[in-house]
């Protein structure tokens, strides 16, 4: 089953709004990381979050983590259309035997 | 050019015929790993690697054979394709940092079309 779970699925919003994603996990992690995926690439990692560690910035990103909750957001501000995208978050798992766990994807479309 | 490549990008072929998808990066990671990512099912490991030498089994190995001779290659073999096989596959390497993994570098993936 998977550790990382993406909700929404897909969400579509206009260009200069805020998106959010959230990501539930079920066990104790080291960190957990998201990813974007443009259409027929690979992977790119946008941002990295360890578990001592509440939020994180990065240019229009932001990330948040609460272990209590085994949850995590990603916030992207004043989207564009480049944001267009599936965003996964992946999760290093404390005696995960060495591997990310991959959620489902959220698919963001960001509209003209 | 530095980065992880892989090859071919696109392969047809048929089942029970043996095919083996290449992965090669240049940053010397110690870590590399082999996806499938099906609609549905987001990104599921198949093998992993610690090193040359060492590999261990993800969450869908089966039909899947993986060596690591070298740091730098980690090829991925279907020994008898079936179309369930059929899927978009993705290389990736890592470092670590203590007990925990740093960013994963994906290559650009192979889609593999099992008729």
């Amino acid at each position: 089953s998977q550790q990382g779970e993406e909700d929404p699925q897909a969400l579509s919003i206009q260009e200069g709004e805020n998106a959010t994603m959230n990501c539930s996990y079920k066990t104790s992690i080291n960190n957990l990381q998201w990813y974007r995926q443009n259409s027929g690439r690979g992977l790119v990692h946008l941002i990295l979050i360890r578990s001592n560690e509440r939020e994180k910035h990065s240019g229009r990103l932001r990330v948040t983590l609460d272990t209590s909750k085994k949850s995590s957001s990603l916030l992207i501000t004043a989207s564009r259309a480049a944001d267009t995208a599936s965003y996964f978050c992946a999760t290093d798992a404390m005696g995960g035997g060495n591997k990310l766990t991959f959620g489902t994807g959220t698919q963001l479309k960001v509209e003209l | 050019d530095a980065g992880i490549t892989q090859s071919p990008r696109y392969k047809i072929t048929e089942t029970g015929r043996q095919v083996t998808l290449m992965c090669h990066q240049t940053w010397s990671h110690s870590y590399m790993f082999w996806y499938r990512q099906d609609l549905g099912h987001g990104l599921r490991l198949i093998y992993y690697s610690a090193a040359a030498d060492i590999t261990d089994k993800g969450e869908v190995p089966d039909g899947y054979v993986v060596s690591r001779s070298k740091t730098e290659n980690f090829p991925l073999t279907l020994e008898s394709a079936t179309r369930s096989q059929t899927s978009v596959y993705f290389c990736a390497s890592s470092t670590r940092s203590g007990s925990s993994y740093n960013e994963q570098f994906f290559g650009p993936g192979t889609r593999l079309t099992v008729l």
